[in-house]
């Protein structure tokens, strides 16, 4: 089955400034990249997913890209703020139509500094 | 509210006894999935229904765990014989099949569940 692992589990970065966090998966049938936020006692919320026909895309200050070459697929959150504090997970899902489950990385805390 | 919505919120049960969860999805959404998400883990697949037909179970949902989604929309969750183990957050999502395509899984918020 797929393996997917996320790094850093812990990222402090400045308000204003960049975050950068980054997932490798093992299965090369995977094909459906989402990143999901999670506050503290609420469900994840998707904030932008990738398919492996793209190799990158953009949401206002959030940015995903994806080397499939390399099995690897990174989030970037530019000018952080406050409110972007959380934890970020990544997944992947492998099979055809969407039918499997997502398979989650570990999480990262991001943590904005003022 | 047009989310993913569960109950209850919390739960707590003694060792031995038998809890229910109920999820109700996003009203046009036909997939409806199961997850359980321990203390700083992400969460982990355990099953998932199109319509009213469980189509994959993960090797996680021991034979304690049952869900059903008996009309097609709501579903539930029941785990018999609960252990000290089972305690996590059970977390629902929904999303909406497309032919060929992979769609986007919305969450609700989870039921925490403490086994003492």
């Amino acid at each position: 089955g797929e393996n997917v692992e996320q790094h850093p589990s812990t990222l402090s970065v400045q308000e204003g400034d960049s975050a950068v966090i980054k997932c490798t998966y093992s299965d090369s049938a995977s094909n459906y990249f989402p990143w999901y936020k999670q506050e503290l006692g609420k469900g994840p919320q998707l904030i932008i997913d990738i398919r492996s026909n793209v190799g990158e895309k953009k949401d206002q200050r959030i940015a995903v890209t994806l080397n499939k070459t390399a099995k690897h697929f990174s989030l970037h959150i530019t000018e952080t703020q406050p409110e972007d504090s959380a934890v970020y997970f990544c997944a992947a899902i492998s099979g055809g139509g969407g039918a499997d489950g997502l398979t989650f990385g570990k999480g990262t805390h991001l943590i904005i500094q003022p | 509210d047009t989310g993913v919505s569960q109950d209850p919120r919390h739960k707590i049960t003694k060792r031995g006894q038998n809890v229910t969860f109920r999820c109700d999805p996003i009203s046009e959404h036909n997939r409806l999935y199961w997850y359980r998400q321990t203390l700083g883990q992400g969460p982990e697949f355990l099953t998932y229904f199109q319509n009213e037909a469980q189509l994959e179970k993960s090797r996680l949902l021991s034979d304690r765990f049952s869900a059903e989604r008996p009309k097609g929309s709501f579903s539930t969750l029941e785990i018999q014989r609960t252990e000290q183990g089972d305690s996590a957050m059970y977390l629902c999502a929904s999303s909406q099949a497309l032919r060929g395509a992979y769609n986007e899984q919305f969450f609700g918020p989870g039921t925490r569940l403490t086994v003492l």
